[in-house]
């Protein structure tokens, strides 16, 4: 049963970045089969879509925030990160990983539990 | 861009009974439209995808149905773990353009 775990500071001052890992068990990140994403949630708001990496390398983002975000993957620990730069308390929310697959199979199948990052001073 | 407009916003339904909840998409996107639940403090969960596939471990009460631009789900026989909010997503185009709806919050009558 795969299972996606984030982790990173919960804390980050404003104009900093935020980074965070998402570890995946129990799969292979090198699957060509999925892509890997990266999913917020505001407190009491709904679900933003950030950006998906997949194991090549290869980033597709938002754009209201490509111009401030990075993602990577790390075959090798079999796990993908997130930067975001120049946060701000809009930045606040839960962070949550997420597997999805390919053409017309680009559903989230599988969630991290979540980590709530909070932007403050 | 897809817009994805679910209603209503808030639904309150006595246990035992069928909620019926609305997600409209601002163009076609045949039947790839998938549905998640979501419980306070948790991650959603994938409940439905090609707009009428349940996911793995899905009970038989909740069915999705619709295609185009109309989908919707229905959870027969509520019980108290569907109370809950819902949200829509479609899985149509490539690149994937990942937007969900707004949400729709079950609540207890």
């Amino acid at each position: 049963q795969l299972q996606l775990q984030e982790s990173g500071p919960g804390l980050v001052k404003p104009s900093q970045t935020l980074s965070l890992t998402c570890s995946v068990s129990y799969a292979a990140i090198t699957s060509g089969d999925f892509y890997w994403s990266w999913i917020r949630q505001p407190p009491g708001m709904g679900l933003e879509w950030i950006g998906y990496i997949y194991y090549s390398g290869s980033t597709f983002y938002n754009p209201s925030l490509e111009s401030r975000l990075t993602m990577s993957v790390d075959t090798s620990k079999n796990h993908f990160s997130l930067r975001l730069g120049s946060v701000t308390a809009a930045d606040t929310a839960v962070y949550y990983c997420a597997r999805s697959g390919t053409y017309k199979k680009n559903f989230f199948d599988s969630w991290g539990q979540g980590t709530l990052v909070t932007v403050s001073s | 861009e897809i817009v994805m407009t679910q209603s209503p916003a808030t639904l309150s339904v006595s246990p035992g009974e069928t909620a019926t909840l609305s997600c409209r998409v601002s163009k076609s996107v045949s039947g790839n439209l998938a549905w998640y639940q979501q419980k306070p403090g948790q991650a959603p969960r994938l409940l439905i995808y090609g707009a009428s596939t349940r996911a793995t471990g899905i009970p038989a009460r909740f069915t999705g149905s619709g295609s185009g631009t109309e989908f919707t789900l229905t959870i027969r026989s509520l019980q108290s773990e569907d109370f809950a909010v819902y949200y829509c997503q479609q899985h149509d185009n490539w690149p994937p353009e990942f937007t969900f709806g707004q949400g729709t919050k079950l609540e207890i009558k």
